[in-house]
């Protein structure tokens, strides 16, 4: 059984589109998170949610806007995307305060041309 | 939140041991130290934590000296498979943010 699963594995789009990236968790882990990883690797955290509410919100344009419709779920919808959005997109969850381990999910490779 | 500092890139041989150092100068009394492994096209897996002295799973070896002002992550008798880039994360087990910093790309080579 997948852990964490994030659909879809890769997103090729024009500028100007809107897309969504959908997560989910079979875990029953209460926080769930959103991090971007550039061609540099770095892993940048973008949201947080822990029982369905917001906790962090990094410096993101306001076109990524996350909905977290229950505990396990966890989407990412981007407006108006641009060349800059692209990279992968990785969804994680947490057990919550008190556990570090996080369980990443495959990613999704977001191209925008 | 305590910044790290790691290599950027090692290059290593099938079957050597591998020691990547990560310096957290500011790390506060709280925060404990975590590692993970990230291989090309996945996400980062978790590999090892810890908080002072040593610990050891299957995976890994976590040595922390008694400043804990760094820490070193020890992979032993590497093989190819375990060519993939390493995070050093540290902060407070009850923070939900956790940054990763840029990871060292390890390299293992036949």
């Amino acid at each position: 059984d997948t852990a964490v699963s994030q659909t879809p594995k890769y997103l090729v789009t024009q500028m100007g589109n809107d897309k969504s990236i959908k997560c989910e968790q079979n875990l029953g882990h209460d926080t769930m998170y959103w991090y971007k990883q550039d061609s540099k690797k770095f892993l940048k955290i973008m949201f947080s949610y822990n029982n369905k509410e917001l906790i962090i919100n990094e410096t993101v344009p306001n076109r990524f806007s996350p909905k977290s419709p229950d505990k396990a779920h966890l989407n990412l919808h981007i407006n108006s995307l641009e060349l800059g959005d692209s990279a992968v997109y990785f969804c994680a969850s947490r057990a919550g305060q008190g556990n570090y381990e996080q369980y990443f999910g495959p990613g999704t490779r977001l191209t925008v041309t | 939140l305590a910044k790290t500092t790691q290599p950027i890139s090692m290059d290593s041989y099938e079957g050597q041991e591998v020691n990547i150092t990560c310096s957290h100068n500011n790390i506060a009394t709280n925060d404990y130290i975590t590692w993970y492994q990230q291989f090309p096209s996945q996400g980062p897996r978790f590999i090892i934590q810890g908080y002072k002295t040593k610990v050891t799973n299957e995976v890994a070896s976590l040595f922390i000296p008694a400043d804990r002002k760094s820490s070193t992550l020890s992979l032993p008798r590497v093989s190819l498979s375990d060519t993939a880039v390493y995070y050093c994360l540290v902060g407070d087990v009850n923070d939900y943010k956790l940054s990763f910093g840029a990871g060292t790309t390890v390299t293992v080579r036949a």
